[in-house]
């Protein structure tokens, strides 16, 4: 497909485990977000990478929460040490920088449930 | 920083008819762009419409329109001839250029429900 890809759609841990959240971007776009969403609540800024490199991290939560985009593409969320109140969708868009204004298209998202 | 209200929480329009969902925001940025999502139930976030701050006229995209008022700090998402297909919830964004990087601030949405 076209779209931004995420998986798995649905992940299920217990408490103190490590988890992956994989994003695929659209093809061609530089530019790729992770978002967390809570129940009943808009999205909340993670991370943003502009190619390989994280230009913006200052809204992950703590040590626990890192990212990774090695080839400029395919993105990598890891949570270490999971705890209950990590549980919620993770959202990942991608965009395309030198387009305006800059919009950025989600993927389905990853629910993870820290039991 | 930005900061979006969305006051709210559901509402509730008949098929055919227009309604209006209600966005202000506040922000230092003096160029700033405002977006509109809808999100199924299925989860996945679908870009609607965009206004940016210094576009002299209101944003169309089919049945979706953005009442934009510089001055009242608002992005009103007008959606005309509603449709069944158009209950989800909606979230209003904005992008500060200058001060926010590429971040999107989000409300917390309003649920729109289509009455048949």
């Amino acid at each position: 497909g076209a779209g931004v890809s995420q998986t798995p759609s649905n992940k299920v841990t217990e408490k103190g485990k490590y988890v992956e959240l994989r994003c695929d971007p659209i093809s061609g776009h530089t530019a790729l977000y992770w978002y967390r969403q809570s129940l009943g609540q808009g999205p909340e800024f993670l991370i943003y990478f502009q190619g390989t490199g994280a230009a913006d991290d200052s809204g992950l939560p703590n040590d626990r929460f890192f990212a990774v985009r090695p080839e400029g593409s395919v993105s990598t969320l890891k949570i270490q040490r999971t705890e209950r109140g990590d549980s919620a969708v993770y959202l990942c868009a991608s965009s395309d920088p030198g387009l305006a204004p800059g919009t950025q298209y989600f993927g389905p998202g990853t629910r993870l449930l820290v039991l | 920083a930005q900061k979006i209200t969305q006051t709210q929480p559901g509402m509730f329009v008949q098929e055919k008819e227009a309604v209006t969902l209600d966005c202000t925001y506040d922000t230092s940025d003096p160029s700033y762009g405002l977006f509109w999502y809808k999100q199924p139930s299925s989860g996945e976030m679908i870009f609607l419409i965009y206004q940016g701050s210094y576009d002299q006229q209101n944003a169309t995209e089919g049945r979706y329109s953005l009442n934009f008022q510089k001055a009242r700090k608002s992005a009103n998402l007008v959606i005309s001839a509603s449709q069944l297909g158009d209950s989800a919830m909606y979230f209003c964004a904005m992008r500060g250029w200058e001060t926010s990087g590429s971040r999107l601030t989000f409300g917390e949405g309003t649920q729109l429900t289509v009455n048949p």
